[in-house]
């Protein structure tokens, strides 16, 4: 079984949509999340961290939840710009996990 | 800073051939990593070093050779080249205690081997 997995996509939107990914990882004692965001032919950058009560940074709200071991990240008033894969991430015991990612497409 | 160098950013190969695929950074970063990225497998962990003179295997170590001689340092080495290794490879580092902050990644390495 796979430590993270994500569904591949890909989601196509029209700008202004609202979308949303999940995630879910294996291992309960995971102690940190994250998304990343990978362009194409490019590296992946960090795009937040996530939180145990939820965090939003912009248009950008990341969940996180425990029991059921799965972590969302919702994209409001989605941009052209923010086509691209997004990555999720978990750590655990000194070692980051990372899943294939989800393509995101946004349509003008 | 320019964070995290990876050279060659591409390369071709013949099976049978060794390189060392370059890493360097300047953040003095103690954590630094390998990875591999292949389509629809995410990044596979392949080596990693918690500091210098320390490395360790990872998901997908056979193959490849690290070392750690200097903080700054983590070039990767493959020993005879298979197709199989033909990969996109990304080094990365960040400072322990700050897994929050997560890792700051090279612009990554493209290796064909035919």
């Amino acid at each position: 079984r796979k430590e993270v997995e994500q569904d591949p996509g890909p989601f196509n939107v029209p700008e202004g949509a609202t979308v949303a990914f999940n995630c879910t990882y294996s291992n309960s004692a995971s102690q940190s999340f994250f998304w990343y965001r990978q362009d194409c032919r490019k590296e992946p950058k960090l795009l937040m961290s996530v939180y145990s009560s939820g965090n939003e940074d912009g248009r950008f709200t990341a969940q996180l939840n425990r029991a059921s071991q799965y972590i969302s990240l919702l994209i409001r008033d989605s941009k052209l710009s923010d086509s691209a894969t997004y990555l999720c991430v978990v750590y655990n015991f000194n070692k980051f996990y990372f899943g294939s990612g989800t393509k995101l497409n946004v349509k003008p | 800073n320019a964070g995290v160098t990876q050279t060659p950013k591409f390369q071709v190969l013949k099976t049978g051939q060794s390189m060392t695929l370059q890493c360097a950074q300047d953040m003095n970063h103690e954590y630094m990593s390998w990875y591999r990225q292949d389509p629809g497998m995410g990044l596979r962990l392949i080596h990693y070093s918690v500091g210098a003179g320390i490395t360790d295997q990872g998901e997908v170590p056979n193959g490849y050779n690290v070392s750690r001689s200097t903080t700054e340092d983590f070039p990767l080495r493959l020993l005879s080249a298979a197709p199989s290794q033909t990969s996109v490879y990304f080094c990365a580092s960040r400072t322990p205690g700050q897994a929050n902050y997560g890792y700051t990644f090279g612009s990554g390495t493209r290796l064909t081997v035919v």
